[in-house]
């Protein structure tokens, strides 16, 4: 079966700090990634998606990157990091042309001080 | 940009009680699936609906996709404390690699 993994759970970061976000699914091949955001109490905000290795579309401009340097891992980074980019980051993953295989990680909850 | 708008925001009822919300869209869609985040977790998949006009229940939930492909709405008959969390709607369009999500409805059960 399928699983997606985030790590780490938490993380508590100093303004100004790099950022490395992972996310590895395990299970499929040639997966659809996504990276997600949610400000508390807030929507999904789209970030990132993937449609293969080394193919990225960025969907708001902002202080973060993503790579795909593998077929089922996606990074979420940063250089230096704003305490706007606090929130809870999701990865998600889905099987080319089927949208009901989005699938959710279960989170990352950033905290920039 | 397609933009979903779902209410209500948020609700706090009394344990037993239905609940209904729902999402409009300004674009038509041709999938709509509904999404229940529990705290500190992400959302999963509860019901998908892929045709204009259907109606699917999964347990207490019943979700069904307007005849105009511009809505949707989802029904929690006899609400529980365990349905405490954030529901999502989203869309999908014909051709596009992603997900359109609503903005959540914050649901509370008091016992």
């Amino acid at each position: 079966s399928q699983t997606i993994h985030q790590w780490p759970a938490t993380l508590v970061q100093p303004v100004g700090s790099p950022l490395s976000l992972e996310c590895t699914v395990e299970g499929t091949s040639n997966p659809n990634l996504y990276w997600y955001r949610q400000a508390a109490g807030r929507g999904l905000q789209l970030l990132f998606y993937s449609v293969g290795i080394g193919q990225i579309s960025s969907e708001v401009p902002q202080n973060l990157s993503a790579s795909r340097p593998q077929d089922r891992q996606f990074i979420l980074s940063s250089k230096k990091l704003l305490l706007s980019d606090s929130g809870f980051y999701l990865c998600a993953w889905s099987v080319k042309g089927d949208v009901d295989g989005y699938t959710f990680g279960s989170g990352t909850r950033l905290t920039v001080v | 940009g397609q933009q979903l708008n779902q209410s209500p925001q948020s609700m706090f009822i009394q344990e037993g009680e239905d609940v209904s919300m729902n999402c409009t869209s300004s674009s038509i869609f041709n999938t709509w699936l509904w999404y229940k985040q529990d705290p500190g977790e992400g959302p999963v998949l509860l019901i998908a609906l892929y045709k204009a006009g259907e109606l699917t229940s999964n347990g207490r939930l019943t979700a069904q996709f307007g005849i105009t492909r511009k809505d949707s709405f989802l029904n929690i008959s006899a609400s529980i404390p365990s349905d405490v969390g954030i529901y999502f709607c989203a869309g999908h369009s014909q051709g596009s690699y992603k997900l359109i999500f609503g903005s959540g409805t914050r649901l509370l059960v008091r016992p």
